[in-house]
């Protein structure tokens, strides 16, 4: 199994430019998230999906979009980059809800917005 | 809005010695608590999870620690070694949704 894989691993944008971060699980989860790691500011959440064709809001979603088409797919755009959003981003998953199930991460993507 | 906390931010130990990492949240309705590892560059690694109704669990040299009333959870790492050296994340999961709250980590170092 891979587990939880992101694509790229590396980008550098210019402000105003868009872009998807691809996340894939596959460990058949129903939950996919999508975070933001900055310095100082720990681990963030910006969008969730508990299952496929949902999405919901996390604690920082603003310029921020996300998709579940397939189960194994959660994709995370960015429409218009701002420096703002300079960031690592990191992809989880899990089974569900129960108190039992941890969250798998991925190795993250880096995105510069200059 | 739930808050963690983990002090210190840094922590720098000769190889060999036992450490306790220190995780503090401000609520206690939580589901579970979970202990990462992130190397530099890298992505997070679970190490343990604890569910609301137990008190502590275990994984070869590290034990973790809950304690809902107090709001505290401790990561024990026993006869630490070179290898240990990363940060530390804890993260809570709330009741009411599926989000984490994460600390920002405790980076520790453990000199041979």
């Amino acid at each position: 199994n891979a587990g939880v894989t992101q694509t790229p691993k590396f980008r550098v944008l210019k402000t105003g430019q868009s872009m998807t971060l691809l996340c894939a699980q596959d460990m058949n989860h129903e939950y996919m998230y999508w975070y933001r790691q900055d310095p100082g500011m720990g681990l963030r959440l910006i969008h969730y999906s508990v299952g496929e064709g949902t999405t919901a809001k996390g604690e920082v979603p603003d310029g921020y979009n996300v998709s579940r088409l397939k189960k194994q797919n959660f994709l995370l755009g960015l429409e218009s980059a701002a420096p703002s959003q300079t960031s690592v981003y990191f992809c989880a998953s899990s089974w569900g809800l129960a108190s039992s199930y941890e969250q798998y991460f991925g190795p993250g993507t880096r995105l510069t917005v200059t | 809005k739930q808050e963690v906390t983990q002090i210190p931010a840094a922590l720098s130990v000769p190889e060999g010695e036992n450490l306790v990492l220190n995780c503090s949240f401000t609520d206690s309705a939580i589901y579970n608590l979970q202990w990462f590892r992130q190397d530099p560059g890298k992505g997070l690694t679970s190490l343990l999870l604890i569910q609301s109704s137990q008190r502590e669990q275990t994984s070869g040299r590290l034990n973790a620690s809950l304690d809902k009333s107090s709001g505290r959870s401790t990561l024990y790492i026993a006869a630490s070694q070179p290898g240990d050296s990363a940060t530390y994340l804890c993260a809570a999961k709330e009741t009411s949704g599926s989000r984490l709250t994460f600390g920002e980590g405790t980076q520790l170092t453990v000199n041979p």
